[in-house]
């Protein structure tokens, strides 16, 4: 069973936009990591964020980490069509903090 | 360096056959992960090992599945008289870290598709 549930499902935006997406899990955290997926690839490590840490940068990259309502977000500043992808966010659990729990991902489309 | 690598990468399969999926970790990684990823959901948690020693196999959804990493650096996954519900993209990851849970680095995944 999966940890989380992202929120929205599918984003379109045209290129230069902001994409916003939201994830939320339900147990315990030590930290929780966004990834990225392109179609027929492999999952890359985007971000991590410690459980006592409520926002980070990367780049274009910002996440913010909401402990207390069990949730995430991530926010893509001015886009790019090659940020199209499938975004994930995972979470460990604090009794198991080797396994990767992955939410259902966003699909990001963005628009030349 | 070169990263995480899978074979094959589409695998088909006639249902009721075995099947091995293969992959290679970074040189030098502790840990290695399998997981399952079925169409249009989230990677799910199949197994973990810890050098040579598989630590976590409350993953794998039968006993149809089996998981190895003798030497402690390839492993392999392997299937046994598959079943369509098999079909998914299986994802290997391998991470530096030997305890607290750190970035883990994923392969391309091998697509298997059971007929």
């Amino acid at each position: 069973s999966q940890q989380g549930e992202e929120d929205p499902q599918a984003l379109s935006i045209q290129e230069g936009e902001n994409a916003t997406m939201n994830c939320s899990y339900k147990t315990s955290i030590n930290n929780l990591q966004w990834y990225r997926q392109n179609s027929g690839r492999g999952l890359v490590h985007l971000i991590l964020i410690r459980s006592n840490e409520r926002e980070k940068h990367s780049g274009r990259l910002r996440v913010t980490l909401d402990t207390s309502k069990k949730s995430s977000s991530l926010l893509i500043t001015a886009s790019r069509a090659a940020d199209t992808a499938s975004y994930f966010c995972a979470t460990d659990a604090m009794d198991s903090s080797y396994k990767l729990i992955f939410g259902s991902g966003t699909r990001l489309l963005v628009r030349p | 360096g070169a990263g995480v690598s899978q074979s094959p990468r589409y695998k088909v399969a006639k249902r009721g056959q075995d099947v091995a999926l293969r992959c290679d970790p970074i040189s030098g990684h502790v840990s290695l992960f399998w997981y399952q990823q079925a169409l249009g959901q989230g990677p799910e948690f199949l197994t973990y090992f810890q050098n040579e020693a598989q630590l976590d196999k409350s993953g794998l959804p039968s006993d149809r599945f089996f998981a190895e990493r003798p030497e402690g650096s390839v492993s392999t996954l392997k299937i046994q008289r598959t079943q369509q519900e098999d079909s998914a993209v299986y994802l290997c990851a391998s991470s530096l870290a030997r305890i607290r849970q750190n970035e883990q680095f994923f392969g391309p995944g091998t697509r298997l598709t059971v007929l």
